[in-house]
C-alpha cells in the first residue's frame, strides 16, 4: 500500500472552531489532493497541490484553505467549521498527472 | 473539460463477467481514462487506466473504443468482494485535477 496517512481518523468539533486535517505521505509524490464525500455524492475535489507551496482550488473550495510547506505534508484547514462541513475527507497522492492516485483511509469529521 | 457518464447501478452474478460502461464523448486526444472503485466507506482503490489501447492487469481489463468516446471495464469473474462503487474518470485537460463523478454501484449476487 502507498505510504499515506491521514490524521486524525475521527474528529468531532463545534461550529465556529478551526480544524486542521493532516495528510502525510512517504512516497515523495508531487501531487496531493483533498476530497470530501457526502451521502449520495461521489468524491468532490476541495483543493489540490502540484508541488511545495503550489496549490489550486477544486470543485468545492469555499470555506477551506490548504498549505503544503514540504513535500510530505498537505494540510486542510477549516477556518470556522460549519455543520455543512460534516463529511468524510479523503487525501490522495500521485506521482504525475498520468499516474494513478492512491488514497488514504479517510477522516470522518463531525461538526456539531 | 471531458466528463463521464455511467449507469447508476448494475447487478452481476458471482462468477460471471461484469461489464461496466462509461461514456466520455468529449475526451481529448491526450486525456487518459482511469477506473477506481470504492468498497463501502474505504478510500478509493485504483484499478486500471488507458489512453487508446486496451489494457489488462490482474484486476480487470479496459476496453476503449477506437474513437475513444466510451470505454468498458471488465471484471472477468466477479466475486462478492467486487461489490463496490466504480468510478470512471478522465483527467481534466490542461490541469492537474482529478474529478470524480457519481460512479456505478455494482452489486454482485450469489
Amino acid at each position: 500500500d502507498a505510504g499515506i496517512t491521514q490524521s486524525p481518523r475521527h474528529k468531532v468539533t463545534e461550529t465556529g472552531t478551526p480544524v486542521t486535517l493532516r495528510c502525510h505521505q512517504t512516497e515523495n509524490h508531487r501531487y496531493m489532493y483533498w476530497y470530501r464525500q457526502d451521502p449520495g455524492h461521489g468524491l468532490r475535489l476541495i483543493h489540490y497541490s502540484y508541488g511545495v507551496k503550489d496549490t489550486d482550488k477544486g470543485e468545492v473550495s469555499d470555506g477551506y484553505s490548504v498549505s503544503r510547506s514540504k513535500t510530505e505534508d498537505f494540510l486542510l484547514t477549516l477556518e470556522s467549521a460549519t455543520s455543512s462541513q460534516t463529511s468524510v475527507y479523503f487525501c490522495a497522492i500521485s506521482e504525475s498527472t498520468r499516474e494513478e492516485a492512491f488514497f488514504g483511509q479517510g477522516t470522518r469529521l463531525t461538526v456539531v | 473539460d471531458a466528463k463521464t457518464t455511467q449507469p447508476t447501478s448494475m447487478d452481476c452474478a458471482e462468477g460471471r463477467a461484469a461489464n461496466l460502461p462509461c461514456n466520455h464523448s468529449t475526451i481529448s486526444g491526450n486525456e487518459y481514462v482511469y477506473w477506481y472503485r470504492q468498497i463501502h466507506s474505504q478510500g478509493p482503490q485504483y484499478i486500471i487506466h488507458g489512453l487508446k489501447n486496451n489494457e489488462t492487469n490482474e484486476m480487470a481489463s479496459l476496453i476503449i473504443t477506437e474513437d475513444r468516446k466510451s470505454s468498458t471495464l471488465i471484471l472477468p469473474h466477479a466475486t462478492l468482494r467486487d461489490t463496490a462503487v466504480y468510478y470512471c474518470i478522465v483527467r481534466v485537460r490542461g490541469t492537474d485535477k482529478l474529478i470524480f463523478g457519481t460512479g456505478t454501484r455494482l452489486q454482485v449476487f450469489p
